[in-house]
């Protein structure tokens, strides 16, 4: 699977849009690219995957560049319910997923 | 949310012992997998099944064996558990082993002591 690059720490204030950026820029041509995210000491959540098109459901937007080298998650609306680790991963094989270290969003009033 | 239960959530035990978790779910999903999380390391797959009585091993497998003789349970079992197993486990689930959203249970934490 392809490594994936994010920032430790991102702050965003409470109703703005939070973007998170991620780099993959070795991924291949079957590998998705995956959001979950971790709200302290609970199990990680799905958000959101593409493979070449961007996508959108209820909970945020998932921007991937032309060339997949990178993608950012848009939560467009964050809450202090957002405050958690963000996992961008790439990879082709479901369950094996490598969940590096992520983006710890904190979101502030 | 997906139908994933973990047992037991918090479980203490002594070096030595053999230790089993267990996951159950209720949503007919063919893939099971077993997670543990240590701060430092992230997410780290131990084993995983694609079907009744069809496992494989993971990435830190050693000292762990697993068992799937149902499509709802898969447990987890430490022989004979350690303090380096001391850890929280996850189990999750998918339809499929490709592009397939996975859904995590709440978690077991074990202290082994």
């Amino acid at each position: 699977d392809a490594k994936t690059t994010q920032p430790t720490s991102m702050d965003c204030a409470e109703g703005r849009a939070a973007n998170l950026p991620c780099n993959h820029s070795t991924i291949s041509g079957n590998e998705y690219v995956y959001w979950y995210r971790q709200i302290h000491s609970q199990g990680p959540q799905y958000i959101i995957h593409g493979l070449k098109n961007n996508e959108t459901n209820e909970m945020a937007s998932l921007i991937i560049t032309e060339d997949r080298k990178s993608s950012t998650l848009i939560l467009p609306h964050a809450t202090l319910r957002d405050t958690a680790v963000y996992y961008c991963i790439a990879g082709g094989n479901t369950g094996k997923l490598i969940f590096g270290q992520g983006t710890t969003l904190q979101v502030k009033p | 949310d997906a139908g994933i239960t973990q047992s037991p959530r918090h479980k203490v035990t002594e070096t030595g012992t053999p230790v089993t978790l267990r996951c159950h779910q209720t949503e007919n999903h063919r893939y099971m997998y077993w997670y543990r999380q240590d701060p430092g390391h992230g997410l780290r797959l131990i084993h995983y099944s694609y079907g009744v009585k069809d496992t494989d091993k993971g990435e830190v497998s050693d000292g762990y064996s697993v068992s799937r003789s149902k499509t709802e349970d898969f447990l987890l079992t430490l022989e004979s558990a350690t303090s380096s197993q001391t850890s929280v486990y996850f189990c999750a689930i998918s339809e499929s082993s490709g592009g397939e959203k996975l859904f995590f249970g709440s978690g077991t934490q074990l202290s082994v002591l």
